[in-house]
């Protein structure tokens, strides 16, 4: 597509409950991040692909956070037993290759509400 | 931690004065980079500088960056009441892109 996709762009729901979110990179683009932003806050890095790499996993706050990734395609962060301290923007952002000199493209992000 | 620390946290100016913010980090990087964020939304991509350059100009944007001192600097010139967004530096190191907390800009018409 033009640009980087993600879906739904606003999810509510209640604490406890699963959540699956999906982005949809640039085509071509090999890798693929995940960040968190709270509310007024910066983006706090979750899990990184790069092509068909081992993913890094080390931003990942709780082993309720997983995330996945078809190929070079789409990624599904899953948080599982949502808690109210997961309300934030998901963002996913993609770039052409993790290497020196790429610049990321985001999407517009998934807000989350925990009630 | 390889994350940029921007510097201030806020600033607030006159439509037409300068703006400018600093960015610092603690590893080595391939590249720096600067995006601005509207309305806590997605990011875009201003400006990238590689850790061989020392500055770089795009329309009212300049960057510098000094390796030695581990820090970079955004100059946005003449700014407008349009430019009031957040703006994060962002390190890449290897193969991960880490942005820092953000300065939250906001120029007064």
């Amino acid at each position: 597509g033009a640009g980087v996709s993600q879906s739904p762009s606003n999810k509510v729901t209640e604490k406890g409950k699963d959540v699956e979110l999906r982005c949809d990179p640039i085509s071509g683009h090999t890798a693929l991040y995940w960040y968190r932003q709270r509310l007024g806050q910066g983006l706090e890095f979750l899990i990184y692909f790069q092509g068909n790499s081992a993913p890094d996993k080390s931003g990942l706050p709780s082993d309720r956070f997983s995330a996945e990734r078809t190929g070079e395609s789409v990624s599904t962060l899953t948080i599982q037993r949502t808690q109210q301290e997961d309300s934030a923007v998901y963002l996913c952002a993609s770039s052409l290759d993790g290497g020196s000199n790429t610049e990321a493209f985001f999407g517009q992000g998934t807000r989350l509400t925990v009630v | 931690s390889q994350q940029g620390e921007e510097d201030p946290q806020a600033l607030s100016i006159q439509e037409g004065e300068n703006a400018t913010m600093n960015c610092s980090y603690k590893t080595s990087i391939n590249n720096l980079q600067w995006y601005r964020q509207n309305s806590g939304r997605g990011l875009v991509h201003l400006i990238l500088i590689r850790s061989n350059e020392r500055e770089k100009h795009s329309g009212r944007l300049r960057v510098t960056l000094d390796t030695s001192k581990k820090s970079s600097s955004l100059l946005i010139t003449a700014s407008r009441a349009a430019d009031t967004a957040s703006y994060f530096c962002a390190i890449t190191g290897g193969f991960k892109t880490i942005f820092g907390a953000g300065t939250r800009l906001f120029v007064k018409a």
